[in-house]
């Protein structure tokens, strides 16, 4: 079985704190996609990684796509409420064909 | 533009009806997909489109019947559905070069519900 393990499952902090999600996994990705999701309404894609080492910075959102790639991690820089939500990875196994593997999602809480 | 549309928003239907769930996008993706969320967990795949040919279905009941008209559309038919059927069905698609390495971009889903 091909998995994608996501952790924290919950985050609850504080405005201006740093918090880091991880995605892991023994199979390697051509590709991982992290996107964020509000209740009731579809994923929006934050960012997508492809090469191994990777790192993308999108504003206070720093992702980092594992050398092996077979891993993941967001992190988000003196949290603001309005980055509250649900926080999903996804990978495309290589050879894959087009069927993404997603972690079980953090859900981010940030209190005022 | 990365949009993906989806009609209705909302859906309300008893175990009889039948029902139909779109999905329409324009950024010359060749891959759509249709996706099952229920609360509180990831998306799990129904069926992915592939140059317009059905290329995966997961084992979806056949109460669901996906037609892809063509290269821009996807629809999901519903017919006699259970209760439990009731989540959110988000559409999504990327383009299909077969490298593994396309983006998917979700609609905004339709919110169903099987009375």
């Amino acid at each position: 079985t091909q998995l994608l393990e996501q952790s924290p499952q919950f985050l609850s902090i504080q405005e201006g704190e740093n918090l880091t999600v991880y995605c892991n996994s023994s199979s390697v990705f051509s590709s991982l996609q992290w996107y964020r999701q509000e209740p009731g309404e579809g994923p929006v894609l934050l960012v997508t990684v492809v090469t191994g080492g990777e790192v993308k910075k999108l504003k206070r959102l720093t992702f980092q796509f594992g050398d092996a790639r077979k891993d993941s991690s967001l992190h988000i820089t003196a949290a603001q409420p309005g980055d509250t939500g649900l926080y999903l990875c996804a990978g495309r196994i290589s050879g894959g064909y087009n069927k993404l593997i997603f972690g079980a999602g953090t859900r981010l809480a940030v209190h005022p | 533009d990365t949009e993906v549309t989806q009609t209705p928003k909302h859906l309300v239907m008893g175990m009889t009806n039948k029902k139909s769930l779109k999905c329409e996008q324009h950024m010359g993706h060749r891959a759509m997909y249709w996706y099952k969320q229920k609360a509180k967990k990831p998306p799990e795949l129904m069926f992915v489109y592939s140059y317009e040919k059905l290329s995966i279905n997961e084992s979806v009941p056949s109460r669901f019947s996906p037609e892809c008209p063509n290269s821009s559309l996807l629809n999901l038919h519903l017919h006699a559905l259970q209760p439990e059927d009731s989540a959110l069905y988000l559409c999504a698609s990327s383009q299909d070069r077969s490298s593994g390495r396309e983006t998917q971009y979700f609609g905004p889903g339709t919110r169903l519900l099987v009375l």
